[in-house]
């Protein structure tokens, strides 16, 4: 069926490094979108791209969405400690028997901030 | 200010027994929806509804049973017939069935012993 695979699951930087994590679907998007979930808390959306190659900053944050529309990126430049939690990415399913739609939602990477 | 508030944020209660977890929203959104969340995991789609008195299943609707009365409240119902009940419970809305922007509300952590 049809899946987003979102890599890594985990990554450890240093504060100030950069991050970076990457969303694959197995078919083409209508769009995609990005939240952040703090520890503890609960998913807030970021950000929303739907045109083929869109690219998106807001602040130290890039959204990226690939010219087939079958991946996306989000990289965050020089990290900070507010930036820690995890990322999701979550893209429309097409459902075959009928019009509605469902967003299915990648597993999350965790950005963790070495001390 | 508007949002989503579920309550409680915290739940206990013994294998066996049915438990009601709440959520209201006052942003004036026709969707609503219900996520599990398992620790380390991604969200799962549980039960969505598009609009009042219409709901459907998600992904692992199995144990579960929703209702949608008013627009504002979307409460779920976990039976005793899920297997595997502990877990963090989302409640979401949007403006429109899932091609907006998905609010939150703070979650519902529900532990089953």
């Amino acid at each position: 069926g049809q899946q987003v695979m979102q890599i890594p699951q985990y990554q450890h930087v240093q504060e100030g490094e950069d991050f970076t994590t990457y969303c694959n679907s197995s078919t083409t998007l209508s769009n995609i979108q990005w939240y952040k979930q703090r520890p503890g808390g609960h998913p807030v959306f970021l950000i929303q791209l739907v045109k083929s190659g869109e690219v998106k900053k807001q602040k130290r944050l890039t959204f990226q969405f690939g010219e087939a529309k079958k991946n996306s990126s989000l990289h965050i430049t020089a990290t900070q400690t507010t930036d820690v939690g995890t990322y999701f990415c979550a893209g429309p399913k097409t459902r075959t028997m009928d019009s509605n739609y469902q967003l299915i939602w990648g597993a999350g990477t965790k950005l963790i901030i070495k001390p | 200010d508007g949002g989503i508030t579920q309550s409680p944020k915290y739940l206990f209660r013994k294998e066996g027994q049915n438990v009601t977890l709440s959520c209201e929203q006052n942003l004036n959104h026709d969707a609503m929806y219900w996520y599990r969340q398992d620790p380390g995991q991604g969200l799962r789609l549980i039960y969505y509804s598009q609009i009042v008195n219409d709901f459907q299943k998600g992904d692992i609707a199995e144990g579960y049973s929703v209702s949608r009365e008013k627009k504002e409240s979307f409460p779920l119902t976990v039976t005793s017939a899920q297997k595997n009940p502990t877990a963090f419970y989302l409640c979401a809305s949007s403006i429109a069935l899932w091609i907006y922007e998905q609010y939150f509300g703070p979650g519902t952590r529900l532990t089953v012993t």
